[in-house]
C-alpha cells in the first residue's frame, strides 16, 4: 500500500462516546498533520508532529487527544464531541514542515 | 500574519470555456506558493507550486505564476474540461513553516 491512508471514512457518534480516527502514511515522511474541514470554513490546521514530536496545536479543544506513536501513524481520539465537531476530518504528510502535502481521503465525522 | 485569500466560489463555466481562479496572499517574507485540488470525496492533493518570484507553476493544462508585485498566485487553464469540477484551494509556505490555506473555490463545469 502507498500513500496516506486513513480509517474510518465514514463516522457517526452520540456525544458521550469515545472513538478514534487513524492514519497511516507509507510514504517514508518525518512530519503528519490533522487537519478539520468544514463548510464554507478554510482548511483548519489541528495539529502537527515532526519526528513523532508536537509541534503544533492550534488552540484545539481538549476532547480532540492526538497521538504520534511513531512517524508512520497518527491517531485523532475523540471523546465528549459537540454537534458542531462534525467535519470531514483530514491526515496529510511530509518529507519536512512546510514541504508539499500528501492528503488521506478523509474521515467523515457526524456528531449527534 | 500570513493568510491567502482567494476568490469566492462557486464558479461555473462551460466546457472549453477559460478559467481564471484568483488568489492573493499577505506574508512577512518570500513564501512558496501552491495550488491544490479536491476532487470529489477525496482529499487534497498537490497541482502546482512555485518557490519563487516570476516562476509559473503547470501541470494538467494548469498555469499559475507568482507575481511578488501584487502578491498574487493566480490559477488559469485555457480549455476546462468536466473532469476539472472540484475545489481548489491556493496556499503558501514560508520557510520550514506549516502551510496555510484559502478558503478553497467549488469550481462546476458544465458538458
Amino acid at each position: 500500500e502507498t500513500g496516506v491512508t486513513q480509517t474510518p471514512r465514514h463516522l457517526v457518534m452520540g456525544m458521550t462516546n469515545k472513538k478514534s480516527l487513524k492514519c497511516e502514511q507509507h510514504l517514508g515522511h518525518n512530519a503528519m498533520y490533522w487537519y478539520k474541514q468544514s463548510a464554507k470554513k478554510p482548511l483548519e490546521l489541528m495539529f502537527v508532529y515532526n519526528f513523532k514530536e508536537q509541534t503544533e496545536n492550534n488552540s484545539v479543544p481538549s476532547r480532540f487527544s492526538p497521538e504520534c506513536p511513531n512517524s508512520s501513524h497518527l491517531f485523532l481520539h475523540l471523546h465528549t464531541l459537540q454537534p458542531e465537531d462534525s467535519a470531514l476530518y483530514l491526515c496529510a504528510s511530509s518529507r519536512n514542515p512546510g514541504g508539499e502535502l500528501f492528503f488521506g481521503e478523509g474521515s467523515r465525522l457526524t456528531v449527534l | 500574519g500570513d493568510s491567502v485569500t482567494q476568490m469566492e466560489g462557486p464558479v461555473t463555466l462551460s466546457e472549453e470555456a477559460f478559467l481564471t481562479i484568483n488568489c492573493t496572499y499577505t506574508a512577512t517574507g518570500y513564501p512558496s506558493l501552491f495550488w491544490y485540488v479536491q476532487y470529489p470525496g477525496e482529499g487534497l492533493q498537490l497541482l502546482l507550486k512555485a518557490t519563487k518570484a516570476d516562476d509559473k507553476g503547470s501541470n494538467k493544462g494548469f498555469e499559475a505564476t507568482y507575481r511578488k508585485e501584487t502578491t498574487s498566485f493566480h490559477l488559469e487553464k485555457g480549455s476546462v474540461q468536466v473532469s476539472d469540477s472540484a475545489v481548489y484551494f491556493c496556499a503558501l509556505s514560508e520557510r520550514d513553516d506549516k502551510i496555510i490555506f484559502g478558503k478553497g473555490t467549488r469550481l462546476h463545469i458544465l458538458p
